[in-house]
Parts: structure tokens; sequence; C-alpha cells
């Protein structure tokens, strides 16, 4: 089966301007997460979703960033305007409801932003 | 809140050594308890996982288990290869909020 397919793989802009990360989750998965890796650091949540509402996004910087899942297959997460320390890789990952006793995420490759 | 400890990086082994990666949590309930793998270029993905007290995790020559009583979730391998180069992220799994929390992660670098 196809796994979680995110883009674009790399984006550099400049501070104060907007960009915007797309994911595609594996086909049937209800929840869908987006997190922040800084380098050096783990994954930190960002926003997650079940279907198309949203479960948790006390961690999303809502002043700048923006998240949805419409129809609650794929998402896209956009920043505006870029701070230099949201550089970082944003990852993407899907489970499905059954997976939350087993515990299963399964990510995307992840797309990494530099804000210059 | 809950949290999760890793050992610091870089971890270099010579092929052929023996790993340990530490790994201890902080967490009201029980638990679940993962490791994740990151090889080069790729996302993150399930390495194992061990889902109550003294349950052992294992995949692919890799071990762990599940110590309540230590608080402990180490990642240990008697064998390493040169493959195995990658980041290791310890993660546990909030009971009821169903909200994973990362360590830092630890890379690991084998030399043949």
């Amino acid at each position: 089966e196809a796994g979680v397919a995110q883009s674009p793989r790399y984006k550099i802009i400049e501070k104060r301007q907007s960009v915007a990360f797309w994911c595609n989750p594996i086909s049937g998965h209800a929840t869908l997460y987006w997190y922040q890796q800084i380098l050096g650091q783990g994954p930190k949540l960002l926003i997650q979703f079940q279907n198309n509402g949203v479960v948790d996004d006390s961690q999303l910087p809502k002043d700048r960033f923006s998240a949805e899942r419409l129809k609650g297959v794929d998402s896209t997460l956009k920043i505006q305007p870029a701070k230099l320390e949201d550089s970082a890789v944003y990852l993407c990952a899907s489970s499905q409801d059954r997976d939350r006793d087993t515990g299963e995420l399964f990510f995307g490759e992840g797309s990494r932003l530099t804000v210059l | 809140g809950d949290s999760v400890t890793q050992m610091e990086g870089p971890v270099t082994l010579s092929e052929e050594a023996f790993l340990t990666i530490n790994c201890t949590y902080t967490a009201t309930g029980y638990p679940s308890l993962f490791w994740y793998v990151q090889y080069p270029g790729e996302g993150l993905q399930l390495l194992l996982k061990a889902t109550k007290a003294d349950d052992k995790g294992s995949n692919k020559g890799f071990e762990a288990t599940y110590r309540k009583e230590t608080t402990s979730f180490h990642l240990e391998k008697g064998s390493v290869q040169v493959s195995d180069s990658a980041v290791y992220f310890c993660a546990l799994l909030q009971t009821g909020t169903y909200k994973y929390i990362f360590g830092t992660g630890t890379r690991l670098k084998v030399l043949a």
C-alpha cells in the first residue's frame, strides 16, 4: 500500500513570506498529525485531526500557523508570515482508529523548511 | 507533564559491537512505549513497541523491555551493522489522550 505522501520535500523562503505543505495520508487512516521537528529535537505535535475535525491544536502557534483537512483525507499546513525559528522539518503522520491501541504511527518523509 | 529522556548522541560503534541506547520516561497511568527509527533521507518508522509492564518488544535484532519499576525502555542489539546507522527515537503514547511524546533522538553511526 502507498505510504504517507508529503510535498514539497524542501522549501527555502525569506522571513515574513508564506509557505504551505501538503500531506496525503494512507488510505483509510482517520487520524492525521502534523509534527514540527527542529534540528536536534524530537517531533513536537502541532495539530491532530480525527477525520476532518481537530482533536488537539494546543501547541499550534495560531497567529501564524493554520491547518485544514478537507473531506477528512488530505491536509494542508500553512505558515504566514514565517519567522526564522520556523526552520524545521514538518512531518505528517497518520494512523487508523484501531491503531490507537497498538499505537503505530505512519510517517511521511517530511518537508524541510529553511527560513532566511 | 509526561516526558521522555534519551541518552545524547552521537553514538559511534564498530560493526558487530553491542548497542544500548538508554530511554527513561515520566508518565501518569500506563503508557505504551515505542522505538522509532529514522534512516537517512527517510521518514520515521516503527521499530518496536511494548504496551504493558514486562513486555519485550523486538524487531530486526533489536530488543527493549518495558520496565515499570525503573521507568525505562532501553534499546539493545547484540551485534550492530553499518545499515543500522540512523536516528533512534524513544516515545510514549499517553493513556486516555492518545498523545505521543517523543524523545530528542539518538544518532547511531556504525563504522565498518
